[in-house]
């Protein structure tokens, strides 16, 4: 079974610098696709990137973006620019690309990040 | 385009009565995800649905929980007998169901049981 390890409970960052969140995951899979989602306190989950693994080029969305090494099994969240709305709990969370098999999300435990002014 | 809906936002049930949480996915999504969130944990798969079939339950408690997707209506997470123990966030997820397409998340019920 994937598993899905998230290794700081918590971070911090102060506003308008550039903090990156760990994640590594463990597969005998070659294709599958990486997430990482937001909750902010609202609760709401908001996806931030996604990455599909047969992919070499790292995706970036704005401030953020990844740093997927495939052979190592690690998948880091950079965030550049840090603003105060970035506070929020992030979860890094791994899905397989078997086909016809089930397509849920396997979630690590989260990274809370805390952006100070 | 309206989100994935969720309904009720919070629900509190006495040990022993039965919760029922509605799922409305996003317009043109076919597949739907139930995912629960303990306090101060991560988000754990409980079922994948199609219209009219599950596809993967593996992650749902073999008793009291049940879940369906009709052809009409939302999806339907169903708790029996709820115990102090079911008190989660319960989030609801939708994809259009092709191979690897992102799941969009609902805003999640928050259940106490008391």
């Amino acid at each position: 079974a994937q598993t899905v390890t998230q290794s700081q409970p918590e971070m911090s960052v102060q506003e308008a610098e550039t903090v990156t969140l760990s994640c590594t995951y463990d597969t005998s899979e070659s294709n599958y696709y990486l997430f990482w989602y937001k909750q902010p306190p609202s609760r709401q989950m908001i996806l931030v990137i996604r990455q599909e693994a047969y992919k070499q080029q790292n995706a970036t969305e704005n401030r953020f973006s990844v740093n997927f090494q495939k052979a190592a099994k690690s998948f880091s969240l950079k965030i550049s620019d840090s603003q105060l709305g970035d506070t929020a709990m992030y979860f890094c969370a791994f899905m397989s690309q078997t086909q016809g098999g089930s397509e849920k999300l396997v979630f690590g435990k989260g990274t809370k990040l805390t952006v100070n002014p | 385009n309206a989100g994935v809906m969720q309904n009720p936002r919070h629900l509190v049930r006495r040990r022993g009565q039965e919760a029922r949480l509605r799922c409305s996915p996003m317009k043109g999504h076919s597949h739907v995800y139930w995912y629960r969130q303990l306090p101060e944990e991560g988000l754990k798969f409980m079922v994948y649905l199609q219209k009219e079939n599950i596809i993967d339950e593996s992650g749902m408690p073999k008793e009291r929980f049940s879940a369906e997707f009709p052809k009409e209506g939302p999806s339907i997470l169903r708790i029996q007998q709820v115990v102090r123990g079911d008190s989660a966030a319960y989030f609801c997820a939708s994809s259009p169901g092709l191979n690897g397409e992102t799941q969009y998340f609902g805003p999640g019920t928050r259940l106490l049981v008391l």
